[in-house]
């Protein structure tokens, strides 16, 4: 079975700051790993995603991931946030099957 | 390019009634995925579709059944509702299976409350 840890349903940043958003995963095979960002009232968009290969991923919006296989971690990165920046943002693990796991979501705030 | 569309948009249901929702996948995509999620929760996958048929299943009942067509469109119904089936229904799709390392692309949703 498959399962994804996020750490603190919340975080509040201030414009300009470092935004760290935490995922942990469990999985008994080679994962895939995503991360989507979902805007209010809106569906889900794909950030990024680790298949294989390089261990840090580069996405949309200056958003970044490393995958780490000793810590069972896809933390998501952003170096300096934005306003627009604000919404709820979802880790994923793909392994045994097609389904998606996700986690419970990080709701992210930016304060100016 | 069309992504992903759902309609209805928003649904009101009372309870015991059946609802029947729509989806339609990204162009060159044939695995239709649908997902439950409740106000405050990830997603939760429910079905996947594939071929026109059910490939695969998570953790609900049969209340929840759907269908895909062969222009790869898709249905989901869910029979004699309940108050807890209030959520936003969402569509993914993905190509060739939805096997590999292919991410799906989500649709907008379809809010659905039941009273």
């Amino acid at each position: 079975a498959q399962s994804v840890t996020q750490l603190g349903s919340h975080v509040s940043v201030s414009e300009g700051a470092l935004v760290l958003l935490r995922c942990n995963y469990s999985s008994s095979v080679p994962p895939y790993l995503f991360w989507y960002v979902q805007y209010p009232n809106q569906g889900l968009q794909l950030l990024l995603k680790y298949t294989t290969g390089a261990t840090l991923v580069k996405g949309i919006n200056g958003f970044e991931a490393e995958f780490k296989k000793s810590e069972t971690s896809f933390h998501l990165t952003k170096p300096s946030a934005h306003m627009s920046d604000a919404a709820e943002y979802f880790c994923a693990v793909k392994a045994a099957g097609n389904k998606l796991t996700f986690g419970g979501g990080t709701r992210v705030l930016v304060k100016p | 390019d069309a992504g992903v569309t759902q309609s209805p948009t928003h649904l009101i249901k009372t309870r015991g009634q059946q609802v029947t929702l729509r989806c339609s996948p990204k162009s060159g995509h044939d695995t239709v995925s649908w997902y439950q999620q409740a106000l405050g929760q990830g997603p939760q996958f429910i079905f996947q579709y594939y071929e026109e048929e059910e490939r695969q299943r998570g953790n609900f009942p049969d209340r929840f059944s759907g269908h895909q067509f062969p222009n790869y469109s898709s249905e989901l119904n869910v029979n004699a509702l309940l108050l807890g089936d209030s959520a936003l229904y969402l569509c993914a799709s993905s190509p060739l299976s939805g096997q590999g390392p292919y991410e799906q692309y989500f649709g907008p949703g379809t809010r659905l409350t039941v009273t």
